[in-house]
């Protein structure tokens, strides 16, 4: 199976300030028939479900916010948000769908 | 609106069954590919399991091959997840969650509220 890395396992971030999340996997993950990376992010607060936040790598979901952004392509991930507001607390997962679906061990994102 | 409930949680020993379900509605149910991905307490996610919008195709992790099934009933709008010979390290949250792609499996745009498992004598 393929294996996500991600780092740091926790960061603390003023308001305001930006975050960044990296996401290593383990093999190239890149899609051949559109060359579009296989990888989603997933925001999940304490006591909810993960919450979509981008796809193929840089696809914001629809009513995500525009301070989330994700880039990245071939093995080296990164999902950014550029002025973190408290609501932003929470786990952030990478998912690769290029094989069978694996996660990050999650980054936790604190104030 | 799309929703999906998930029910069947649970306290069971080890070796026992449980069957999961997953009611969804708000969208055409049998036109999407749906998983199940499970959480242990305080740990990440885990995908588990995959079935095709048809039916046809389906896929399982190695960690519950052979114990656990997944299957769906269009009819009843309805997942389900069956588990056989249960152990503790099945502990976790237990969700439901619909696949974007209509081809293979990619990421997931809607995911239920889950449903505890614990497995414990």
């Amino acid at each position: 199976d393929i294996v996500l890395t991600q780092s740091p396992d926790s960061l603390a971030v003023s308001l305001g300030e930006r975050a960044t999340i990296n996401c290593k996997s383990s093999q190239t993950i890149l899609y051949s028939s559109n060359n579009k990376n296989c990888l989603a992010w997933y925001q999940q607060k304490p006591g909810q479900p993960p919450k979509l936040l981008t796809y193929w790598a840089s696809t914001r979901e629809s009513g995500v916010p525009d301070r989330f952004s994700g880039s990245g392509s071939g093995t080296d991930f990164t999902l950014t948000i550029s002025s973190l507001q408290a609501e932003d607390v929470a786990v952030y997962y990478c998912q690769q769908y290029y094989g069978t679906p694996t996660f990050g061990q999650g980054t936790k994102v604190e104030i | 609106e799309v929703q999906l409930v998930e029910s069947g949680g649970g306290l069971v020993q080890p070796g026992g069954s449980l069957r999961l379900s997953c009611a969804a509605s708000g969208f055409t149910f049998s036109n999407y590919n749906m998983n199940w991905v499970r959480q242990a307490p305080g740990k990440g996610l885990e995908w588990i399991s995959y079935i095709s919008n048809s039916g046809n195709t389906i896929y399982y992790a190695d960690s519950v091959k052979g114990r656990f099934t997944i299957s769906k009933d269009s009819a009843k709008n309805s997942l389900y997840l069956r588990m056989n010979s249960l152990r503790a390290e099945d502990t976790a949250v237990y969700y439901c969650a619909r696949d974007r792609c209509s081809g293979s499996s990619c990421y997931y745009d809607y995911w239920g509220q889950g449903t505890l498992v614990t497995v414990s004598s």
